[in-house]
């Protein structure tokens, strides 16, 4: 069985602050992870996956499979940045399951 | 403009009976999926489909019903049997099988009511 786990519920940082939110997975193949957010009245959207290794808004996420996690992070937060973060992760069945989400808030 | 919609935006049902949710997509893609979304629980799969009259049971299926009878069109039928329908329904599809563009594309959801 696949698992996502996101231990925070929510999480404040000051703006400009550095930001991590915590994803741990559990799988007993090689995973495929993603980061969706979810910003006020807008639809869940793709953030980033780890596969394509990419920054999207500063944004950056590092798989680590010693550790199984996929933590996202960011070294200056922005207000904009304010929304809800879905941790998400792809098996051999090839269909997503998602963490609980952790809402962010950036303070001014 | 390509995208995917979910109708109604809010639902209302009386105890007992059963609702349909629309939920179409014009983006070619090959698969859809139906999840539920509760607060402090996240996303959680119900129905999902691969191809057209095919669809497969995710992990909280019990008291939904679903069909695909054309590629663009995925309703969801959230049944009397259903305990606990009231809730957040999000409807998303993907290309099915393309590791290299693998993300889903939501719709904006549709809000659950039992009164």
């Amino acid at each position: 069985a696949q698992r996502v786990t996101q231990p925070e519920k929510l999480l404040s940082v000051f703006k400009g602050a550095p930001v991590e939110l915590k994803c741990n997975y559990s799988y007993s193949g090689s995973p495929e992870l993603f980061w969706y957010v979810q910003y006020s009245r807008q639809r869940l959207q793709l953030l980033l996956r780890h596969i394509s290794r990419e920054s999207i808004k500063g944004f950056t996420a590092d798989l680590n499979k010693g550790e199984t996690s996929f933590h996202l992070k960011k070294p200056f937060a922005q207000e904009e940045d304010s929304a809800m973060y879905y941790c998400a992760l792809s098996g051999s069945a090839r269909q997503l399951t998602f963490g609980s989400g952790t809402q962010l808030t950036v303070l001014p | 403009d390509g995208g995917i919609t979910q109708s109604p935006k809010y639902l209302f049902r009386k105890e007992g009976q059963n609702v349909t949710l629309s939920c179409e997509q014009n983006l070619n893609h090959d698969a859809m999926y139906w999840y539920r979304q509760d607060p402090g629980q996240g996303l959680r799969l119900i129905y999902y489909s691969q191809i057209v009259n095919d669809f497969q049971k995710g992990d909280i299926a019990e008291g939904y019903s679903v069909s695909r009878e054309k590629k663009e069109s995925f309703p969801l039928t959230v049944t009397s049997a259903q305990k606990n329908p009231t809730a957040f329904y999000l409807c998303a599809s993907s290309i099915w099988g393309d590791s290299n563009d693998y993300g889903y594309t939501f719709g904006s959801g549709t809000r659950l009511t039992v009164v």
